[in-house]
């Protein structure tokens, strides 16, 4: 079955770069799918944080969008996220997630996600 | 603030019924576009409960419902029980934004 993986450090100082990898099994990246990255501040809600397409194709949150940059990996069967100049508003569990093609479809595999602290 | 309004909590007595909202514009859920709703469990992934305004995926019980009318959508729990005590989210898409939009969050309190 479909499952997503991410991995990356638990820790970023405040001013430096997230990054995390989101891996994919059970479907190759290369399908029909959106490959997502959502993440979650303790306490808070979900925020949308962007997408991509395999073929490189890029949808970014707009009030993300400068600081952040998802790439797809069709060798690994990868996609990863970087946020840079991060602040601890930063802070929170990041899922990797999938969702069909189409524009309005929903996210139907998620992956545990990952807890990221912004700190000194 | 979300682009999608959810009220932040909602309570109510075992056995109960009880919905939650889902405000949008017209440029999201009044434009069209599906909403699907999402349970979430501290500590956990967002599980999907409602897809395509209405479609329960195989396995959730069909106590959970979910309607859309205008820019609005509804999730109601009919037959509450304890075991629904969570979080929930509405999800939409937003042609404005070009992206994915959620809602706040409810926490659903089974009194």
């Amino acid at each position: 079955q479909v499952q997503l993986q991410e991995s990356g450090p638990g820790l970023v100082k405040p001013s430096g770069t997230l990054s995390l990898t989101c891996a994919v099994s059970g479907v190759s990246i290369s399908n029909s799918i959106w490959w997502s990255w959502v993440r979650q501040p303790p306490g808070k809600g979900l925020e949308w944080i962007g997408e991509i397409y395999h073929s490189g194709s890029t949808n970014y949150s707009p009030s993300l969008k400068s600081r952040v940059t998802i790439s797809v990996d069709k060798s690994t069967n990868q996609f990863s996220l970087k946020v840079t100049s991060v602040t601890a508003a930063d802070t929170a569990v990041y899922y990797c997630a999938s969702r069909p093609l189409y524009s309005s479809s929903f996210f139907d595999y998620w992956g545990q996600g990952a807890l990221v602290i912004v700190s000194s | 603030q979300s682009v999608l309004t959810q009220p932040p909590s909602v309570s109510g007595a075992p056995g109960q019924r009880v919905t939650i909202s889902c405000t949008g514009t017209t440029s999201n859920v009044g434009a069209g576009y599906d909403v699907h709703w999402f349970q979430q469990f501290p500590g956990t992934a967002p599980k999907l409960l409602i897809y395509g305004n209405h479609n329960r995926p195989s396995g959730v019980p069909d106590r959970f419902s979910g309607s859309k009318s205008g820019t609005s959508a509804s999730l109601a729990i009919t037959g509450l029980q304890a075991e629904d005590e969570a979080d929930y989210y509405c999800q939409s898409y937003d042609s404005s934004l070009s992206g994915v939009v959620f809602g706040g969050g409810t926490k659903l309190t089974v009194l």
